[in-house]
């Protein structure tokens, strides 16, 4: 059984560019869950995919956007990056159980500085 | 506005004593607790849960205690090992899971030995 993997670790953009980042599930699981984690701070979430739909979002703009594919894998896109956007991004997976999510098994992150 | 509150950054620790980090939430909605535990270059790894209706969950050195009627929770480690030294988060999740869990900013915690 795999666990959660991002990629890539790390990525630097300038401001106004398009990024995106890449999700790779555990095996089985059908949810997944990115969270941004700026510096001294929790992560703080920006979206859920269950089943190819988003089906929850936090307070971040529509520039956020994400998929996530058929074998559960998943990209947050970034549109126009601000300065703000540097952070740590984390990819959660988990198994949706009778409309609780079970523990969220968390990738290692992608890194992102924006200059 | 916090909706997860650890208010210690750090805290240092013998080892082989008990180590309690600490927890508040405003929320009244949350009805599901977690803690994490993140090193260094990976991602948070679960360690223990609570839900609503209990007021502790042990699980081998772990325990979590949950006061509802003042908002707080607290995780304790007996005993501390050199190996619990890392960033611990509490995050707390309202029903549904479609909004996320939230997390507090974490507490650094350094077992000395």
């Amino acid at each position: 059984e795999t666990g959660v993997t991002q990629s890539p670790t790390h990525l630097i953009k300038t401001r106004g560019q398009q990024v995106t980042l890449r999700c790779s599930s555990q095996s089985g699981h059908n949810t997944v869950s990115w969270y941004q984690q700026a510096l001294g701070q929790g992560p703080q979430f920006i979206f859920q995919y269950y089943r190819e739909e988003e089906n929850g979002r936090g307070n971040f703009p529509p520039r956020f956007s994400g998929l996530q594919f058929p074998n559960y894998s998943s990209e947050l896109n970034v549109n126009a990056l601000e300065l703000d956007d540097s952070a740590l991004y984390l990819c959660a997976s988990s198994l949706e159980v009778r409309g609780r999510i079970d523990e969220q098994f968390f990738g290692p992150g992608t890194r992102l500085t924006v200059l | 506005d916090q909706q997860v509150k650890q208010n210690s950054p750090s805290l240092s620790v013998q080892e082989g004593r008990i180590s309690i980090l600490n927890c508040d939430y405003t929320n009244s909605m949350f009805d599901y607790f977690l803690w994490y535990k993140k090193y260094p270059a990976e991602g948070p790894t679960f360690l223990i849960s609570i839900s609503s209706i209990k007021d502790k969950n042990e699980d081998g050195r772990f325990t979590v205690f949950l006061n509802k009627s003042a908002k707080h929770l607290s995780l304790h480690i007996v005993p501390s090992q050199p190996g619990d030294s890392a960033v611990y988060f509490c995050a707390s999740e309202g029903g549904g899971g479609a909004d996320g869990l939230t997390f507090g900013k974490g507490t650094h915690l350094i077992i000395q030995p």
